[in-house]
């Protein structure tokens, strides 16, 4: 079946610009996740989402950084005025959400986003 | 201090070998626990989820250490395929959403 999808799948773009990410998770997956990599680094946590609802935004950078999800499905991460620091690998994943399973999270192929 | 520390290795080893590696991590009552692999510029992708009694999928060995807080992966003949950063994986002590990723074991099996 589908995996989870990600788009851009690498974006260039000007310090000082907004860049939006998108993340389609795997169909019936309750739980949708946002992380970012930088180069030879571990994985940082940004967001989760529990249905549409973000019960927890402890790991956004900086009030930069905005996500939602609609539907129960699509997620969009938003970062306005973009600086260098934000370039990264933008990685976005989806588990069942159900007790026991939460960490079985199946990620998509992740956005390259470079700000020059 | 880290919630999860991995020794970055590289562990170079020789196909047919078995490699070892442990990581350690700081919430004593962490829950579930799991190993992710992630190649080369790609996405980490769930290897196997760790059981207190300790669990074997194929070549593949997890041990939990609850006492002294690590977890352990043993990997049995080693084929050139199981070249990759291997990532322990921790849930958060307040959140079983929220899991705590360890920055990753490198392993190169040569042939």
């Amino acid at each position: 079946g589908a995996g989870v999808s990600q788009s851009p799948s690498n974006k260039v773009t000007e310090k000082g610009k907004d860049v939006e990410l998108r993340c389609d998770p795997i169909s019936g997956h309750t739980a949708l996740y946002w992380y970012r990599q930088s180069l030879g680094q571990g994985l940082e946590f940004l967001i989760y989402f529990q249905g549409n609802s973000a019960p927890d935004k402890s790991g956004l950078p900086s009030d930069r950084f905005s996500a939602e999800r609609t539907g129960g499905s699509v997620s969009t991460l938003t970062i306005q005025r973009t600086q260098q620091e934000d370039s990264a690998v933008y990685l976005c994943a989806s588990s069942p959400g159900l007790a026991g399973r939460r960490g079985e999270q199946y990620f998509g192929p992740g956005t390259r986003l470079t700000v020059t | 201090r880290k919630e999860v520390e991995q020794d970055p290795g590289p562990f170079n080893v020789p196909e047919g070998a078995t490699v070892a590696f442990n990581c350690t991590y700081s919430n004593s009552a962490s829950q579930s626990f799991f190993w992710y692999r992630q190649d080369c510029r790609k996405e980490p992708k769930l290897l196997m989820s760790v059981y207190s009694s300790g669990n074997e999928d194929g070549r593949f060995t997890a041990q939990l250490n609850r006492a002294s807080q690590y977890i352990s992966l043993l990997i049995r003949d080693s084929k050139l395929s199981d070249s990759a950063t291997y990532l322990c994986v921790v849930n958060s002590l307040s959140n079983d959403y929220k899991l705590s990723f360890g920055a990753g074991t490198t392993v190169t099996v040569r042939a």
